[in-house]
């Protein structure tokens, strides 16, 4: 079974601290990815990584970073949190699909295995 | 710019009754993939179904099936004979290509509270 690890499903923290939030997949997978979902909103890109110390920024990236040392490990960062960044955060993994054309792509499965969340408050 | 639209806030139905969960979706690729999660009060996030652009045939997975009309760019999740533990947040997502890789960024709507009375 594939595995996503988050390290805190709770966290409180104070305006300005930097925060980390640590997430950890078993299944070899390129691709990881970092959510925040909020009420309404659905869920949200921050940043993702397709390959070790590769990042690319999603469609929310202002005021957070990440960092990709490993495969296996993915690492988000608030240099200086803020209460709007109270949220419930989400990790999520898949494989790298490499297609040959629109009808490889359009057929491939490749689902994206979440963690559990980590709920931030931010006071 | 890709776009999915859940224009349910919440939803809902009796034990063992169908229900549908709307979706509909903009995007200019012709080459896309179409999913359903459901992320119970427990916070995970459970895959449901897939269903691909290209693919001929309405996906069903159990007692899911996504009504997918592609003219319409709707992909509505159909959930039959609804069980207490269905009563959950539903999300419809899409990934789009980006060039020849798929990174596998997902784009998702804004959710489904669906509650199932006994």
């Amino acid at each position: 079974d594939v595995k996503v690890t988050q390290s805190s499903r709770y966290l409180v923290k104070r305006t300005g601290e930097k925060v980390f939030l640590e997430c950890v997949q078993d299944m070899d997978h390129e691709n990881m990815f970092w959510y925040r979902q909020d009420p309404g909103l659905g869920l949200r890109l921050i940043y993702f990584s397709y390959d070790v110390k590769m990042k690319e920024k999603g469609d929310i990236p202002e005021g957070y970073s990440v960092s990709r040392e490993k495969k296996e490990r993915f690492s988000l960062i608030l240099e200086s949190a803020s209460t709007n960044q109270t949220s419930m955060y989400l990790c999520a993994s898949s494989y790298l699909v490499r297609t040959g054309g629109q009808g490889a792509f359009g057929s491939s499965y490749n689902e994206q295995f979440f963690g559990p969340g980590t709920r931030l408050t931010v006071l | 710019a890709q776009k999915i639209t859940q224009t349910q806030p919440g939803m809902f139905v009796q034990e063992k009754e169908a229900v549908t969960l709307d979706c509909t979706y903009d995007t200019s690729d012709p080459s896309y993939g179409l999913f359903w999660y459901k992320q119970p009060s427990s916070g995970e996030m459970i895959f449901l179904i897939y269903q691909g652009s290209y693919d001929q045939q309405n996906a069903t997975e159990g007692r899911y099936s996504l009504n997918f009309q592609k003219a319409r760019k709707s992909a509505n999740l159909v959930i039959s004979a609804s069980q207490l533990g269905d009563s959950a947040m539903y999300f419809c997502a899409m990934r789009g290509r980006a060039g020849g890789t798929s990174y596998g960024k997902l784009t998702f709507g804004q959710g489904t509270i669906l509650t199932v009375h006994p």
